[in-house]
């Protein structure tokens, strides 16, 4: 499995845009990228996959390059309620029943 | 659609005691994982599960924890006896395991906090 690294932490203001990385230098090539949202006390919640260049949903988008050995997830106009953790995970995740193995993610506080 | 339900949400017990806690998955879903997580730290990998099957239980303190899913819906991690570094959140969650081109979308319950003192 792809080793995963991530900044411990980000700080941000309201209505920024935030952009956070990812490196996976040894990312196979079947390999999907996935990044997953944590409140305080709540489980891990899906934000985004992709697989190269770029995807964008209602919440976020995620931008990979050619290299594949990176990945930014952007969010656009940040709020109070964006304060919590984010794991950036790399695995099969087209691969129906692959567990994702969690790093410690990135945890972004964003103030008023 | 309802989500992963846990239980208990919270419990606190005394080291070397044993506690049990419960999961219903979503329905339909296949593969059922549980995975801890202590303060500060990523999620864990405990267990999972393939229906009734065991998939990977490589992480699964054997001599302590163990989990079953008798019928291939609810499961069932249990603790005995507890130990004070078993303090941490216990997440389950769920997946569909259908074709290799759906998306593997794993959904977390809210988790069963424990504490050992």
């Amino acid at each position: 499995l792809a080793k995963t690294t991530q900044p411990i932490s980000m700080d941000s203001y309201e209505g920024q845009e935030v952009n956070i990385t990812c490196s996976h230098n040894n990312i196979a090539t079947n390999d999907y990228i996935t990044w997953y949202q944590q409140f305080p006390s709540q489980g891990p919640r899906f934000i985004i996959q992709g697989y190269k260049t770029k995807v964008t949903n209602e919440v976020a988008s995620l931008f990979i390059p050619a290299d594949r050995k990176s990945s930014t997830l952007s969010l656009p106009r940040v709020s109070l309620s964006d304060t919590a953790v984010y794991y950036c995970l790399v695995g099969k995740g087209y691969q129906a029943g692959t567990a994702l193995i969690f790093g410690k993610g990135t945890t972004l506080s964003v103030s008023s | 659609e309802a989500g992963v339900a846990q239980s208990p949400r919270y419990k606190i017990i005394e080291k070397r005691q044993s506690v049990a806690f419960w999961c219903n998955p979503i329905s339909g879903h296949a593969t059922l994982y549980w995975y801890q997580q202590i303060l500060g730290q990523g999620p864990k990998l405990l267990i999972q599960f393939q229906n009734n099957g065991v998939v990977d239980d490589s992480q699964l303190p054997k001599d302590r924890f163990s989990a079953e899913r008798l019928k291939g819906v609810d499961s069932t991690l249990k603790i005995q006896p507890a130990k004070l570094e078993d303090s941490a959140v216990y997440l389950c969650a769920s997946s569909l395991a259908g074709r290799e081109d759906q998306r593997n979308t794993i959904y977390f319950g809210e988790g069963s906090w424990l504490t050992v003192v």
